[in-house]
């Protein structure tokens, strides 16, 4: 199945550190989301951005809705080691009247205290 | 907890048979979503109901079937298991059926031996 490309694979940092990770795609979507899944559960809603160019923060997380909606970025700013887990971007965008989401292949993020 | 329930946790299974998993929606939400998450393939969209409708399509085996019940509920039947059908199965859910975030459930398990 398509995935979208996700950058990079896993990092290792030391707490404290900020951390960036990105999602790429041949595809345009009308939206972009990111998820945080920790171990043994499932995804859970970080961050929605709904128009090409948008910025949007929620507490240390800030995101981007990529000017040529076929990319997006995630940063986090002062890791702390709850920010442990995989993360997943995913694409959104309707197509005949249904809503095509697609994940990407996810960055593991390990922090060191 | 993000109010969706999936049963059960886990579930070992032997090749050639046939389960069912469920999933209960968060209240008010019409949509059911399914998705596959295995090792080598990430995260993959299978199925989506809407107010007991289907409404989208995704990777979904003819082997594997799903339904949406009136009281908006949902099962994946999964028939003539493989042994690749190991995976992590989600359900989420949504409000609507397009332009909405989703919301993922804990998983359930499936080892096939």
């Amino acid at each position: 199945g398509q995935q979208l490309n996700q950058s990079p694979q896993s990092m290792f940092i030391q707490e404290g550190e900020d951390v960036s990770m990105n999602c790429t795609s041949s595809s345009i979507f009308n939206t972009w989301l990111w998820y945080k899944q920790d171990p043994g559960e499932g995804p859970v809603l970080l961050i929605a951005l709904y128009k090409a160019g948008e910025l949007t923060s929620n507490g240390r997380l800030t995101a981007q809705f990529g000017i040529t909606r076929k990319d997006s970025f995630l940063n986090i700013s002062a890791s702390i080691p709850s920010d442990v887990g995989i993360y997943f971007c995913a694409g959104r965008r309707n197509s005949g009247g249904y809503q095509k989401v697609t994940f990407g292949t996810g960055t593991k993020l390990q922090v060191i205290p | 907890d993000s109010g969706v329930t999936q049963t059960p946790k886990h579930l070992i299974t032997a090749t050639g048979q046939r389960v069912t998993l469920r999933c209960s929606p968060r209240s008010g939400d019409l949509s059911v979503y399914w998705y596959q998450q295995s090792l080598d393939q990430g995260l993959q969209f299978l199925i989506q109901y809407y107010n007991g409708e289907e409404r989208a399509k995704g990777n979904i085996l003819e082997r594997f079937s799903a339904q949406q019940f009136p009281d908006l509920h949902s099962e994946l039947n999964l028939s003539s298991l493989e042994l690749g059908d190991s995976a992590l199965y989600f359900c989420a859910s949504s409000p609507g059926a397009v332009d909405d975030e989703q919301y993922f459930g804990p998983g359930t398990r499936l080892t096939v031996t």
